[in-house]
């Protein structure tokens, strides 16, 4: 079955910081990998996405991921962190399993909220 | 254009009533898809639909059920409300599967006393 991981429940970072939010997947086949971000009292919000070719992916609002065949990680990063990237993201993939339906199910990261300290 | 649309925003009920917390799309994606999130267990799948008259059971389907008479609307009835079930409903929908990403609604906010 697929899943993803979120190792870091929280990950603090200063203003003007790179910062790395971590995910790691277990998929069988091709993955198809998704970052969301989740505001305050809002519903998610789509960043990035890898689904084949170039493994680095650039995505909303500054953000990027690399994806990692070999070690199996699809890290969120950005070069310099701000104040209002304070928010829970959540790290997804695509269900491929066998059947038709399988294919529209996401299956989510517990998430990492993440921090920015002026 | 309003993309996925849920209500209520907000609902307190009481153990045992049933109610059904309603999701409308206008984008005319085939796939929807019902998640509750819970503090430190992320998304999890409810139910979920590939299209009109087609639905499945998801990771925690218990105590719910969801019927997709058209593309537009994916209604979640709860049954008989159980504390258990308080939790932040999510409804997302996408236009198709594997390589696209989901669009989500705001939430509804719901408590079981």
């Amino acid at each position: 079955a697929q899943s993803v991981a979120q190792p870091e429940d929280q990950v603090n970072v200063a203003e003007g910081n790179p910062l790395t939010v971590k995910c790691t997947y277990s998929v069988s086949g091709n993955p198809y990998l998704f970052w969301y971000v989740q505001y305050p009292n809002r519903g998610l919000q789509f960043l990035l996405k890898y689904i084949t070719g170039d493994n680095l992916v650039k995505g909303s609002y500054g953000f990027e991921a690399e994806f990692n065949k070999s070690q199996t990680s699809f890290h969120l990063k950005k070069p310099s962190a701000l104040v209002s990237d304070s928010a829970l993201y959540f790290c997804a993939v695509r269900d491929v399993g066998p059947g038709y339906s399988s294919a529209s199910k996401i299956i989510f990261g517990s998430g990492t909220r993440l921090s920015i300290r002026p | 254009n309003a993309g996925v649309t849920q209500t209520p925003k907000f609902q307190v009920l009481k153990t045992g009533q049933s109610m059904t917390l309603q999701c409308a799309q206008d984008m005319n994606h085939e796939y929807m898809s019902w998640y509750r999130q819970d503090p430190g267990m992320g998304l999890r799948l409810i139910h979920y639909s590939v299209g009109a008259g087609i639905t499945d059971q998801g990771e925690v389907p218990n105590g719910y059920n969801v019927s997709r008479s058209t593309t537009e609307d994916f209604p979640l009835r709860l049954l008989s409300a159980a504390p258990s079930q308080t939790s932040v409903y999510f409804c997302a929908s996408s236009y198709g599967p594997l390589n696209t990403e989901a669009f989500f609604g705001q939430g509804t906010r719901l408590t079981v006393v």
